[in-house]
């Protein structure tokens, strides 16, 4: 069965820090991945995704995830966090030839300064 | 600019009233989705349409319905409300498969069942 699993409900890195945000996934036909993020009274916001072309993706905001076929994995990540990344982010999936997209629990960014 | 709209930000409504939200695309999707979000569960489908007038059930879809009469108008509908259904509504429309496939999510209607 489809699913999404994501790593941790909280993360939190100071301001120029590594972020790293894991999501795994569940399927038994090629995925579809993404990366949406939510700000505070918003909806969800694309950051990128994967769709069977390049493995390493790169989206907005810096943000870049490599899709691992052998690991079932697409985790998400930054180099430098900024104080204006603090937000929700959601690992998505959805099989190839289907029509639900499946999405994790979320995991909350904190930036510390 | 994509935009997808939803009717209310913030509704209160009574145990056992007949609630509407209504949610507009401007993108000429054919696709649109009904999601309910809760803290610690992330977004759970409860309905998606594919076309006008067409409708499938997602993963919760007890106690809701749905109504797509033009394309750009999703509804949804809660036929007698409960304090369990208090929760952030979120709806989206999506632009066709492929390397360009994006969902696009409206703000959002926070609801509160009294």
């Amino acid at each position: 069965a489809q699913s999404v699993t994501q790593l941790g409900s909280h993360v939190s890195v100071s301001e120029g820090a590594l972020v790293l945000l894991r999501c795994n996934y569940s399927s038994s036909v090629p995925p579809y991945l993404f990366w949406y993020v939510q700000y505070p009274n918003q909806g969800l916001q694309l950051l990128l995704k994967y769709t069977s072309a390049a493995t390493l993706v790169k989206g907005i905001n810096g943000f870049e995830a490599e899709f691992k076929k052998s690991e079932t994995s697409f985790h998400l990540t930054k180099p430098s966090a900024h104080m204006s990344d603090a937000a929700e982010y959601f690992c998505a999936h959805r099989e190839a030839g289907g029509f639900k997209t499946i999405f994790g629990a979320g995991t909350r960014l904190f930036v510390k300064a | 600019d994509v935009k997808v709209t939803q009717s209310s930000r913030y509704l209160v409504k009574r145990t056992g009233e007949k609630v509407f939200l209504e949610c507009v695309q401007d993108m000429d999707h054919e696709n649109m989705f009904w999601y309910r979000q809760d803290p610690g569960l992330g977004l759970r489908l409860i309905y998606f349409s594919y076309d006008v007038k067409m409708k499938e059930k997602g993963d919760i879809p007890e106690g809701y319905s749905v109504s797509r009469e033009k394309k750009e108008r999703f509804s949804l509908i809660l036929e007698s409300a409960s304090t369990n259904q208090t929760s952030m509504y979120l709806c989206a429309s999506r632009s066709p498969s492929g390397e360009q496939e994006t969902q696009y999510f409206g703000p959002g209607t926070r609801l509160l069942v009294l």
